[in-house]
């Protein structure tokens, strides 16, 4: 199987700088994706492509990518930014086409 | 913008098969610029694709619910369903449907989701 590993949980306080990494082998070669989920919603994809932000998504939110590993950051946090985030991405053989990383929950202090 | 909604059971007896439907409005199933898809997620824990489809028929799936997964669309209807073999209590999840954009190359509409639990 292909994985891709997020830490479990980030804290941070209001208006400070959260990151989040993702980390897979193949991320080199294969764009990553992010998403949003608060509770009892479904997710919404706030970073593609690495770095694009969709619009209606805030500045904030930004991506980035170096080597096998990615990082969304959000600058400036805001309490509604408290959700799970999830890493999506493929692996480089083409078995694993979509997969998600386990999540990260992202709690404002 | 395109709108997704899951329909099916609610409830799914053991080594039955679980079928949802996901009806598309807003656009059209037969579009080249978009991948039809459904994703899962266990109460408490994380997202996990199980496979997509285009609308041409051609099917990709999770190597690990392959031998179970059967993935259909009908353009007459603007829908694509999900049909899941021999489910057992570890298949009690929200099922989500989605579009996946080429453009973007991201699930970037979902449905809200519905929740399917495997119970006698």
């Amino acid at each position: 199987s292909y994985e891709l590993t997020q830490p479990p949980s980030v804290s941070v306080s209001p208006g400070q700088t959260a990151r989040i990494t993702c980390s897979a082998d193949a991320l080199p070669k294969q764009y990553a994706y992010w998403y949003q989920q608060k509770p009892g919603q479904a997710p919404v994809l706030v970073i593609y492509k690495d770095s694009e932000r969709p619009s209606g998504i805030p500045e904030r939110f930004s991506g980035s990518s170096s080597g096998t590993t990615v990082t969304l950051t959000i600058s400036g946090v805001q309490a509604e930014d408290e959700a799970d985030y999830y890493c999506q991405s493929a692996d480089s053989s083409g078995t694993y086409l979509w997969v998600f990383g386990g999540g990260t929950k992202l709690t404002v202090l | 913008q395109l709108q997704l909604q899951e329909s099916g059971p609610g409830l799914v007896k053991p080594s039955e098969t679980l079928s949802l439907t996901c009806t598309v409005s807003g656009g059209s199933i037969s579009s080249s610029s978009y991948y039809w898809g459904w994703i899962r997620q266990p109460p408490g824990k994380g997202l996990e694709w199980i496979g997509s489809i285009y609308y041409s028929g051609s099917t990709y799936y999770n190597p690990s619910l392959k031998s179970r997964v059967t993935i259909s669309v009908d353009t007459s209807k603007n829908q694509f369903s999900l049909k899941l073999s021999s489910v057992t209590a570890a298949d009690t999840a929200v099922y989500y449907c989605a579009s996946f954009t080429m453009v973007r190359g991201a699930f970037d509409y979902w449905g809200q989701g519905t929740l399917v639990t495997v119970s006698s």
